[in-house]
């Protein structure tokens, strides 16, 4: 089966310290999404990307996140600094270029920063 | 703004028995549908994804049902298991756009 893959799996962070999480979408697939879980926020959309190129990153605070695609296998999300609040897990979902085919998400990265 | 409703957030069954979960969207400008599953500490496996024009989907035991005009899905779940425990997620597009909005979930427990 493809598979969207996520690393790292968990990260503990000390406060101030910059974070990347990686995500390797399924191959051919040139729609990414990032997407943070919380139990107070549920599932909301940080950032997404088509062909490479950033379209919505309105929910994400840009004072310490962005994301990045480097090449079209990798997109990667930065934390810096880190705060407690970030603390959260972190989805990246990739699709094709159709809508008509749903969306598959990775295992997610758990983030806790101390 | 889209916003997506699951009621219940979480429901307790025992073994056996058929349950419905409950989606509802305040737009029904949507492409389309995709239920979701959850396992504790897990990412999120896709059930099932409905288009605009749908009504249904199937797979296995489960159906899910659409129902744009009136802004609701459903979930069907026939004979519940205690592997079915997890969180169900409805999740919809928009006609305008490509992202994903998240319902709140129903965290299920099948009991044995």
């Amino acid at each position: 089966d493809a598979r969207v893959t996520q690393t790292p799996r968990h990260k503990v962070t000390e406060m101030g310290q910059e974070v990347t999480m990686r995500c390797q979408p399924i191959l051919g697939h040139n729609t990414v999404f990032w997407y943070r879980q919380t139990m107070m926020q549920g599932l909301e959309l940080l950032a997404y990307f088509r062909n490479r190129a950033p379209l919505d990153d309105s929910g994400m605070p840009k004072d310490r996140f962005s994301a990045e695609m480097p090449d079209a296998t990798l997109a990667t999300l930065k934390i810096q600094p880190s705060e407690p609040r970030d603390s959260a897990v972190y989805f990246c979902a990739s699709a094709p270029g159709s809508r008509d085919y749903g969306y598959t998400f990775g295992s997610g990265t758990r983030l806790t920063v101390v | 703004k889209q916003e997506v409703t699951q009621i219940p957030a979480a429901l307790s069954v025992p073994e056996g028995e058929n349950l419905v979960l409950n989606c509802s969207f305040t737009d029904s400008a949507i492409y389309n549908l995709q239920w979701f599953r959850q396992d504790p500490g897990k990412g999120l496996t896709s059930l099932l994804l409905i288009q605009s024009s749908q009504r249904e989907q199937t797979s296995g035991r489960l159906n899910a049902s659409l129902d744009k005009s009136s802004g609701r899905s459903t979930l069907y779940i026939a004979a519940s298991q205690p592997g079915d425990s997890a969180t169900y997620l409805c999740a919809v597009v928009n006609n305008a756009g490509n992202m994903l909005t998240f319902g709140g979930g129903t965290r299920l427990m099948v009991k044995p």
